[in-house]
């Protein structure tokens, strides 16, 4: 594997369910991200990682829960969503800060119920 | 409050002909800027970039203009071809502001063959 992935692609949850988010990179980054794409909008940053340390939470409401056990992993934890959440979420990463490109994965397509 | 406008939802252009993309922002602390292109199902991919100190950057087809005063960039794609087809990102950031990149809402850009 190469780049970063990410699990599930498409994820279908109703408003009371539990779900996981996972990002992995294999690029040897320091820095990860999630990102929220909602349709005609700009990609909106949600938190950023940076040597496993969270330095950015873009005032994302608590239903979303991030985790990174190590430089290489990132999770969002999902509960009690709304459909207003339904987005493409996507994950990146970067060697430094944002003065390095990020790499973005392919995204999960989020459908809340 | 977006910091980062893309106006023009989508732009259709002849294939051989020039692509031009643009995007305005309002932060003047703003000092890097970038493009980023992304096709259907995949993730954002870093196409080219600029530095405020600098009022042109080129790569192959694709230049990058910015004009400061006017707080405007604009991204030239010539000669345009039908597989740059796919949706355009503009996005900028600070020096000193970490990994918070701020993201337009992107233009769908078609090339016709």
């Amino acid at each position: 594997e190469t780049g970063v992935t990410q699990t599930p692609r498409h994820l279908v949850m109703g408003m009371t369910n539990k779900k996981s988010l996972k990002c992995e990179q294999h690029l040897g980054h320091n820095a990860m991200y999630w990102y929220k794409q909602s349709a005609k909008k700009p990609l909106e940053l949600m938190f950023v990682y940076n040597f496993k340390e969270q330095t950015e939470n873009n005032s994302v409401p608590s239903r979303f829960s991030p985790e990174c056990p190590n430089s290489s992993h990132l999770f969002l934890h999902l509960h009690t969503l709304q459909p207003e959440d339904s987005a493409l979420y996507l994950c990146a990463s970067s060697q430094g800060d944002t003065l390095d490109t990020q790499y973005f994965g392919p995204g999960t397509r989020l459908t809340v119920l | 409050d977006q910091q980062v406008k893309q106006n023009s939802p989508s732009l259709s252009v002849q294939e051989g002909r020039i692509s031009i993309l643009n995007c305005d922002y309002t932060n003047s602390m703003f000092d890097y800027f970038l493009w980023y292109k992304k096709y259907p199902a995949e993730g954002p991919t870093f196409l080219i970039s600029i530095s405020s100190i600098k009022d042109k950057n080129e790569d192959g087809r694709f230049t990058v203009f910015l004009n400061k005063s006017a707080k405007h960039l604009s991204l030239h794609i010539v000669p345009s071809q039908p597989g740059d087809s796919a949706v355009y990102f503009c996005a900028a950031n600070t020096r000193t502001g970490g990994f918070k990149t701020i993201f337009g809402a992107g233009t769908r850009l078609f090339v016709k063959a």
